[in-house]
């Protein structure tokens, strides 16, 4: 079975505060991707990356980086500088094969508040 | 390019009504994946097409149905409305139908059950 937990359900940070937004999986497949979405106030879901199991590099995209550690099963995400254009809530998600086809499971969330 | 649309947009239904939700994906992408997503969770999978054939199903009950047109669009059905059927649907699409290729998702029609 596949799960994904955020243990932070809410964050609050002041504007160009740096914040940290923590993922732990668990699965049993040896292959396997994991994915950042964000979801503004609007709904719908925006893709922010995708990671691959055999790649354990941190990436960075701008003011985004992503770190990815196997052997603590984590797959956490930093944004530095932070702005207000950044509250949302962000949902961490692991991809499982199924019937030919793939799944998301997603964590339950972290709204991240970034105020003035 | 236009990006993955659903309709409608906000839809309210009494229980034991019958809903359809639509989605139409990213031009040149074949498969279509439903989520549901109750108010302060995360989307849980529902099912996912490609090429007109189921390849994934969720533990959703069997009021829960649905299909993808020769031109890729997909109908989401619920049967029976409950009052907890109450969510955001949200369609993704994604360019290939196996692997774990991102999903690019829609909008969401937002279902109100009273």
């Amino acid at each position: 079975a596949q799960k994904v937990t955020q243990a932070q359900t809410e964050i609050s940070v002041v504007e160009k505060e740096d914040v940290t937004l923590d993922c732990v999986y668990e699965t049993r497949d040896t292959t396997y991707y994991l994915f950042w979405y964000k979801q503004p106030p609007s709904g719908e879901l925006v893709f922010l990356i995708r990671r691959n199991s055999f790649d354990e590099q941190n990436e960075i995209s701008g003011r985004y980086s992503w770190n990815f550690q196997k052997s603590t099963s984590s797959f956490n995400f930093t944004i530095t500088a932070s702005q207000v254009v950044d509250s949302a809530v962000y949902f961490c998600a692991l991809s499982a094969l199924t019937g030919g086809g793939n799944k998301l499971t997603f964590g339950t969330g972290t709204q991240l508040k970034v105020e003035l | 390019d236009a990006g993955v649309t659903q309709s409608p947009t906000h839809l309210i239904k009494t229980r034991g009504q019958h809903v359809t939700l639509r989605c139409s994906p990213i031009s040149g992408h074949k498969s279509v994946s439903w989520y549901q997503q109750v108010l302060g969770q995360g989307p849980q999978f529902i099912f996912q097409y490609y090429e007109k054939e189921e390849r994934g199903r969720g533990n959703f009950p069997d009021r829960f149905s649905a299909r993808q047109f020769p031109n890729y669009s997909s109908e989401l059905n619920v049967n029976a409305l409950l009052l907890g059927d109450s969510a955001l649907y949200l369609c993704a699409s994604t360019g290939l139908g196996g692997g774990h290729n991102e999903q690019f998702f829609g909008p969401g029609t937002r279902l109100t059950v009273l």
